[in-house]
């Protein structure tokens, strides 16, 4: 069973602040998804990372891939309270009968004004 | 274009009763996978289509199940519902036939049983 692991669980910060979210897992995924959510709704993809080693910009969000394609980060520059939601990281893999993400059980972000 | 649609967007049904939960997918895509999702467990697969058949499935017990019509919308049923069925129900489309390429998922159905 592939599992990921996201790191921290809950971060509260003030409008400004960096950061950074892991995901980790011992297994190897071919692709890996950030969304985010937000109360009441369904997540939103926010990027996905194909190769090992990729780094991804979206704004002042900052996403990369490990090499080993086991795990991958978040950081976010200088947030804002618009950024407040629920993080989460998708691994998938492609081929045989896997047709399916691999969620984390996310990253609970607070940005306070 | 329009979005996954998924009705109804809330529920409220008896221990016992079963369930029919409905997704629209965004037009062209014939990958749809559904999630349960819990404050506890996160985002739990459930299953996938592609072309009316089931590709995948999670491990959940047999009272889930899930079709696909042939214009690619999609339906999950859970029978005998019980109090810990109580989630929000997330379907999700691909375009890509793999979804390697991220998915775009509905609002959800909240489904509380009591």
């Amino acid at each position: 069973t592939q599992l990921l692991e996201q790191s921290p669980q809950f971060l509260s910060i003030q409008e400004g602040e960096n950061l950074t979210v892991y995901c980790n897992s011992s297994s190897v995924f071919s692709s890996l998804q950030w969304y985010r959510q937000e109360p009441g709704e369904g997540p939103v993809l926010l990027v996905t990372v194909v190769t090992g080693g990729e780094v991804k910009k979206l704004k002042r969000l900052t996403f990369q891939f490990g090499d080993a394609r086991k795990d991958s980060s978040l950081h976010i520059t200088a947030a804002q309270p618009g950024d407040t939601g629920l993080y989460l990281c998708a691994g998938s893999n492609s081929g045989g009968s896997n047709y399916k993400l691999t969620f984390g059980k996310g990253t609970l972000l607070t940005v306070n004004p | 274009k329009a979005g996954v649609t998924q009705t109804p967007r809330y529920l409220i049904k008896t221990r016992g009763q079963q369930v029919t939960l409905s997704c629209s997918p965004i037009s062209g895509h014939r990958s749809v996978s559904w999630y349960q999702q819990t404050p506890g467990q996160g985002l739990q697969f459930l299953f996938e289509y592609f072309s009316e058949t089931q590709r995948n499935k999670g491990n959940f017990p047999g009272r889930f199940s899930g079709r696909q019509f042939s214009n690619s919308r999609s339906e999950m049923n859970v029978s005998t519902l019980e109090l810990g069925d109580s989630a929000l129900y997330l379907c999700a489309s691909s375009f890509n036939r793999e979804g390697g390429y991220g998915y775009t998922f509905g609002s959800g159905t909240r489904l509380t049983v009591v």
